[in-house]
């Protein structure tokens, strides 16, 4: 089993949707939680961290879930440039330097 | 967030050749990384870069084929040794945050190396 996985998608979404997905970790002891996003032929750029109460940056939505071990995205009102490959990024170490833990990427695709 | 240029961006090698990719960070950085993300994958840690001493090398890679430098805080460079078609891939050189202020805890990513081995 992975420690990080995703669904790959692709979620085709129309302009001005709301998608969402989830991403589950394997280790319960993993301490923080990040949302990167990654376009295509590009480099992953962090979109927000993932915080226990949950959070919200304008029209993103991250939250955890640390019985069921996931943590999910919510994009609400999607536009045209929300189309990337979205990494869920877990860190197993309370401290800065702990060993981070990629997903595959789950793909959005955000149709006119 | 710490801007980091690397360098080759892309290129072609012919097997059993050696590539050396170049990272530059324009803040001195404790902590520097290199990933490789194969086609349609995640990112893999490869090593992680130490100043003045050996990296530290994760699970499946090797000093002899990934021989790494750092003789700095702003510097490090990544070789990809006696290449094959399967070392195709990205590179990805990171470090955490700039050490001090917002984006400490922060990975950011140089902008790749893509290299293609024929």
């Amino acid at each position: 089993r992975k420690e990080v996985e995703q669904d790959p998608g692709p979620f085709n979404v129309p302009e001005g949707a709301t998608v969402a997905f989830n991403c589950t970790y394997s280790n319960s002891a993993s301490q923080s939680f990040f949302w990167y996003r990654q376009d295509c032929r590009k480099e992953p750029k962090l979109l927000m961290s993932v915080y226990s109460s949950g959070n919200e940056d304008g029209r993103f939505t991250a939250q955890l879930n640390r019985a069921s071990q996931y943590i999910s995205l919510l994009i609400r009102d999607s536009k045209l440039s929300d189309s990337a490959t979205y990494l869920c990024v877990v860190n197993m170490k309370t401290d800065s330097w702990g060993k981070l833990q990629f997903g595959a990427g789950t793909q959005v695709v955000v149709t006119p | 967030s710490a801007v980091i240029s690397q360098k080759p961006s892309r290129d072609i090698c012919q097997r059993g050749t050696s590539l050396t990719i170049q990272c530059q960070v324009d803040s001195q950085v404790t902590m520097m990384f290199w990933y490789r993300q194969q086609p349609g994958q995640s990112l893999t840690l490869i090593a992680t870069a130490n100043q003045g001493s050996e990296a530290t090398y994760e699970s499946g890679f090797v000093i002899d084929k990934f021989p790494i430098s750092r003789p700095n805080l702003t510097f490090s460079t990544l070789t990809v040794s006696n290449m094959s078609p399967e070392d195709s891939s990205i590179y990805l050189c990171s470090v955490y945050g700039t050490g001090v202020g917002s984006g400490a805890n922060v990975l950011t990513f140089g902008a790749g190396s893509r290299l293609t081995v024929l």
